[in-house]
């Protein structure tokens, strides 16, 4: 079956800018997360949603970063007036209850 | 504060003996860890999990070891493949399920 899907791949925006980034989980998955990657670093834990609402979002820096997962299935991470540190890869991940992660390919953002 | 710590940077092994990767943790809520592999441009993929109420867990070539008086885990591969070159994260968290605190990896090096 389909694995974790992000969209786009790669995404290079002007700082000030608000960007959007897409994840499809495993279908059949409840559980989704979003991490951030920095260069040589391990990932980072942003939200984590069970079902359509946010179980855990005390990772997200500040509220320029908002995630929403409205019918339990896709969930799109938003960034407003992006900065240049927002630069990173972005990971999203999803689970069956209880059960070990499955993470997409990521999407790579730059911030010039 | 890092919760998770991979101490190595990198690791060099010849093809055919044994990879020892480890991890420390100083959170002792953590109950459960993963090691996951991450290969360029893709996302982290799971290899093998323990709960805290075990002490060793294998899978084929891989066994993954829980000593939680020191807070110490390391995940051995053998016989090491080129195949296994690749970057190694492990990750902890309070009951799977729940976010993950990743180290900041160990970049194997698997020479034929």
């Amino acid at each position: 079956g389909a694995g974790v899907s992000q969209t786009p791949s790669n995404k290079v925006t002007e700082k000030g800018k608000y960007v959007e980034l897409r994840c499809d989980p495993i279908s059949g998955h409840t559980a989704l997360y979003w991490y951030r990657q920095s260069l040589g670093q391990g990932p980072e834990f942003l939200i984590y949603f069970q079902g359509t609402g946010a179980a855990d979002d005390s990772g997200l820096p500040n509220d320029r970063f908002f995630a929403v997962r409205p019918e339990g299935s896709v969930s799109t991470l938003k960034i407003q007036r992006t900065e240049r540190g927002d630069s990173a890869v972005y990971l999203c991940a999803s689970s069956l209850p209880y059960n070990e992660q499955f993470f997409g390919p990521g999407t790579r953002l730059t911030v010039l | 504060d890092q919760q998770v710590k991979q101490n190595s940077p990198s690791l060099s092994v010849q093809e055919g003996r044994i990879s020892i990767l480890n991890c420390d943790y100083t959170n002792s809520m953590f109950d459960y860890f993963l090691w996951y592999k991450k290969y360029p441009a893709e996302g982290p993929t799971f290899l093998i999990s323990i709960s805290s109420i075990k002490d060793k867990n294998e899978d084929g070539r891989f066994t993954v070891f829980l000593n939680k008086s020191a807070k110490h885990l390391s995940l051995h591969i053998v016989p090491s493949q080129p195949g296994d070159s690749a970057v190694y994260f492990c990750a902890a968290s309070r009951n799977a399920g729940n976010m993950l605190t990743f180290g900041g990896g160990t970049r194997l090096m698997v020479k034929p």
